[in-house]
């Protein structure tokens, strides 16, 4: 079967750095994509990684480690904003269909 | 200007009812997909078409029928709704199927309850 784990809930700081890690274990690995989602509204990506390292976007890094099935996803400079689920998703290639497999997401409060 | 857009919003019915969601999207993109969210928050696909061609079913109840008129509309009709059917469903598209680092665009959800 396919199995995606994340932290159930994260606390952190306005101003502060907070990873939220992910590791995986999939059949037919092809990307990593890392979603936000707030209370009532849809996901929105975040970023992809399908090669090892590091992807930076701003206050957003997200790194990739396909021999250890680990992702995690950084974010730097917290604001109240962050405050959100975020969700790790791996993408599974199976001939024609490319299907994502969604963590229960991680509920990150960021605290003044 | 939505990109995702799904109707209606709310959707509050009894048990054993028949309704309808609907989707659409105005990124020309090919790919739909529909999910359904639980009270835990977990997001599960439960199909995808491309091209109005379904490319993806999962183990879903056959009172879930999709339906796709064309490329940028996917509907979920569920019939003889129950308890357990009280979800979000999101619907999503994707450029290609989603290859490469296409991501999936999603609509703000259905929030159904049965009661």
């Amino acid at each position: 079967g396919q199995n995606i784990d994340q932290p159930t809930e994260m606390t952190a700081t306005e101003g502060a750095i907070v990873q939220i890690n992910c590791t995986y274990q999939t059949s037919g690995f092809n990307g990593l994509f890392w979603y936000q989602q707030h209370a009532g509204e849809a996901p929105t990506f975040l970023s992809y990684n399908v090669l090892d390292g590091l992807e930076e976007k701003g206050r957003f890094s997200s790194f990739l480690s396909r021999s250890k099935g680990y992702s995690y996803l950084l974010l730097k400079e917290l604001q109240m904003k962050d405050s959100a689920s975020y969700l790790c998703a791996v993408r599974l290639y199976g001939g024609a269909t490319n299907k994502l497999i969604f963590g229960t997401g991680t509920l990150l409060a960021v605290q003044p | 200007d939505t990109a995702v857009s799904q109707t209606p919003k709310y959707l509050v019915t009894q048990m054993g009812n028949d309704k309808s969601i609907k989707c659409e999207q105005n990124l020309g993109h090919d790919t739909m997909y529909w999910y359904k969210q639980d009270s835990k928050k977990f997001l599960k696909i439960m199909f995808s078409y491309n091209n109005k061609e379904l490319i993806i079913n999962e183990t879903v109840p056959n009172r879930f029928s999709p339906k796709s008129p064309d490329k940028a509309h996917l509907n979920l009709h569920i019939n003889s709704l129950e308890l357990g059917d009280s979800a979000v469903y999101f619907c999503a598209s994707s450029q290609d199927r989603g290859k490469g680092h296409q991501p999936q665009h999603f609509g703000d959800g259905t929030r159904l309850s049965i009661l």
